[in-house]
C-alpha cells in the first residue's frame, strides 16, 4: 500500500523568506508524485508532478521540487514567498497499477508581513 | 475552457435521508475520481471511472454509498441512510485517459452536513 507523510499540519514563513513543505512517501513499486495547492472554498491546483523523468520538476508560481528517491523524498520549496501563497499544500503519490491518488493530510503555509 | 463543476455546493441533510452529489468532468475526459476529504485530512479515495464503468470502487466505505455514470460524462454519487460520519466535502475530478501521469483536474467540491 501506498502512504504519504506530510510533517508540519503548520508551516509559517514571512514574505520573501524560503519556503519547504516536507513530503515522504512509501511505495513499493515506482512513484508518481504531485503536489497540489488549496486555496480557502477553491478546489485543489495542481502544482507539479515527477513522472519519472528529470527528478527535479518546476512548476507554477516559482515553485519546484526534487525526487529523491534515496530518501523517499518529494520536498517543495520556493526561494521566496509572497502574501499570495498562503494556502493548504497536499502531495500524492500514485504509480503505474494504479492512478487514484493517495494524499497526505497536508501543510497550511502561513505567510507573515 | 470549463473546469470541473460539482452541485450543488452545499447540501444539509438529516440522519437518515437520501442524497445525490452530481459532478459534470471536463469535456472529453473519460477517467472520473471521487474523493471525500474529512475535516483536518487530505483527500480520500473513493471511486474511479474509466468511461462508464466503475474500474474500482474499493475506496466506497460501505454499501450505502453508489455511484453511476450512465453515459460516460456526468457522475452521480449515491449516499442511503446517511449518518453524521459521511459529512465531509466530497471532491470530483477528472483525467484525459486515466493513466496515472495524467494530470487529475478538481472540482470545487460539495459539502455535505449531515445533522
Amino acid at each position: 500500500a501506498q502512504s504519504v507523510t506530510q510533517l508540519g499540519s503548520h508551516v509559517s514563513v514571512s514574505e520573501g523568506a524560503l519556503v519547504l513543505l516536507r513530503c515522504n512517501y512509501s511505495s513499493s513499486v515506482p512513484p508518481y508524485l504531485f503536489w497540489y495547492v488549496q486555496y480557502p472554498n477553491q478546489g485543489l491546483q495542481l502544482l507539479l508532478k515527477y513522472t519519472s523523468a528529470a527528478t527535479l520538476v518546476k512548476g507554477i508560481n516559482g515553485f519546484e521540487a526534487e525526487f529523491k528517491k534515496s530518501e523517499t523524498s518529494f520536498h517543495l520549496t520556493k526561494p521566496s514567498a509572497h502574501m499570495s501563497d498562503a494556502a493548504e499544500y497536499f502531495c500524492a503519490v500514485s504509480d503505474q497499477r494504479y492512478s487514484t491518488l493517495t494524499f497526505g493530510k497536508g501543510t497550511m503555509l502561513l505567510v507573515s508581513p | 475552457g470549463a473546469g470541473v463543476s460539482q452541485t450543488p455546493s452545499n447540501k444539509v441533510t438529516e440522519k437518515g435521508k437520501y442524497v445525490e452529489l452530481r459532478c459534470d468532468p471536463i469535456s472529453g475526459h473519460t477517467a472520473l475520481y471521487w474523493y471525500r476529504q474529512s475535516l483536518g485530512q487530505g483527500p480520500e479515495f473513493l471511486i474511479y471511472f474509466q468511461g462508464t464503468g466503475a474500474a474500482d470502487d474499493s475506496g466506497l466505505p460501505n454499501d450505502r454509498f453508489f455511484a453511476v455514470r450512465p453515459e460516460g460524462s456526468v457522475s452521480t454519487l449515491k449516499i442511503q441512510r446517511t449518518e453524521r460520519g459521511d459529512s465531509a466535502v466530497y471532491l470530483c475530478a477528472s483525467s484525459g485517459s486515466g493513466a496515472s501521469t495524467d494530470t487529475q483536474y478538481f472540482g470545487p467540491g460539495t459539502r455535505l452536513t449531515v445533522l
